[in-house]
Order: structure tokens, then sequence, then C-alpha cells
């Protein structure tokens, strides 16, 4: 069974920092392509990041290039998003989600699993 | 960059009824690459169809898709209980930089 685990949420100050995790579980990590998703609240999703599955590609929302930076460690099964320069217009609950591959090779860009989410508040 | 308008903002509807939620794109979604999530309160979103008519491992046949170029469609047959939920479609391609509509609330009349 797919597992998707996010933890480092959290109340930070504008201009702060936050490490967020995704542990994951159930299928071959080194293998997917993951992605973080964000959902401010009351509001819509929102595409934030990507990195491939060897880790060597990484992908960014115009709305957090240069302050957030994704990446993974294959060995301990865990996604990352390092996010700096926090705003206000942050705040969100941030979800882990794997790409599904099709014919084991091909990454087709929709979600097939989410975790539960990470709360990250900005606020002074 | 593809936007997704999603119709109605919000259906009111009767368990037993039919849902029809449509999702336009302001330019051609290539290959039907266009999927539909379900989100329940406090619950993370979950894919319900992709390549616009496929249903995803474990949906009931109740949830259909359809469409193509800019106009899509989500039908759930008979709602059951379970079914009132906030839909959202995503447009995605050969990046990572797909796009989501804002969503439709089904909820009971």
């Amino acid at each position: 069974e797919v597992q998707l685990l996010e933890s480092g949420g959290g109340l930070v100050q504008p201009g702060g920092s936050l490490r967020l995790s995704c542990a994951a579980s159930g299928f071959t990590f080194s293998s997917y392509a993951m992605s973080w998703v964000r959902q401010a609240p009351g509001k819509g999703l929102e595409w934030v990041s990507a990195i491939s599955g060897s880790g060597g590609s990484t992908y960014y929302a115009d709305s957090v290039k240069g302050r957030f930076t994704i990446s993974r460690d294959n060995s301990k099964n865990t996604l990352y998003l390092q996010m700096n320069s926090l705003r206000a217009e942050d705040t969100a609950v941030y979800y882990c989600a794997k790409y599904p591959l099709v014919f084991g090779v091909v990454i087709m860009y929709y979600f097939d699993y989410w975790g539960q989410g990470t709360l990250v508040t900005v606020s002074s | 960059e593809i936007v997704l308008t999603q119709s109605p903002g919000t259906l009111s509807l009767s368990p037993g009824e039919r849902a029809t939620l449509s999702c336009r794109a302001s330019q051609s979604v290539s290959s039907s690459y266009l999927a539909w999530y379900q989100q329940k309160p406090g619950q993370a979103p979950r894919l319900l169809i992709y390549g616009a008519s496929s249903r995803a491992t474990g949906i009931p046949d109740r949830f259909s898709g359809s469409g193509s170029g800019t106009d899509f469609t989500l039908t759930i047959s008979r709602l059951e209980p379970e079914d009132f939920a906030v839909y959202y479609c995503q447009q995605y391609g050969s990046s990572p930089r797909g796009t989501f509509g804002q969503g439709t609330k089904v909820e009971i009349k």
C-alpha cells in the first residue's frame, strides 16, 4: 500500500524558513517523480514543485522559484521541500504527491497518490 | 499557461440525482491529458479520472469522464451520500507545470 506522510509544518514568521519532509513507503521510491502541491485556507490547489526520480531534474512554480528548493534522499525514501524567505501568501496545507508511470517508464503528470498534508502558517 | 474554468461553482443536488460538472480550458488540452480529483473536508484530494475518461483504481463506475480539446465533463450518475465533496480538474502534459481548475462543490440540496 502506497503511503505518503508529510511532516515539518508549523508557524513561522515572515522571512523565516521551514523544511518539510515526506516519508514514502509501499513503492519503489527512486523510480517515481514526486511533487509538492499546496492549498491555501479555503482555496483551490496549486502545484508548487516537482522532482524526477533520480533527483537530477527539478521544477518550480514561478511563485516560489528562488525561495523554495525541492530535494529527495532515495536511500531514506524521503522527499523534502526547503522553504526560505517565507511570505504570508505561502500559508497553506502542503501535500506531497506521487506521479504515476505508464509502461514503467513514461511519467504522467497527474497525481495518483497524495499524503494527508502538513499546515504551514506564515504570520508574525 | 492553460487556464481551467470549472462550472458551476456550486451544485446543489439530492442523493440519487445525476451530477454534471464542467471543466473548460483556455486552449486545447493535448492528448486529453485531463484529470479529476475529489476532495472532502479535511482530507487530501483523491484521483478519480485520468486521461479524460479512464477511472482510477477502485473508483466506482458511477463516476465517468468525457470530453476532448477544451471541453471536459465529469458525470456522477447517481449521487451517493459520500459523493458530496469538492471536485477539481487538472490539465497535465509533458511537464509537471499542470494547472488546476478552481473547483466545483457538490452539496446536498
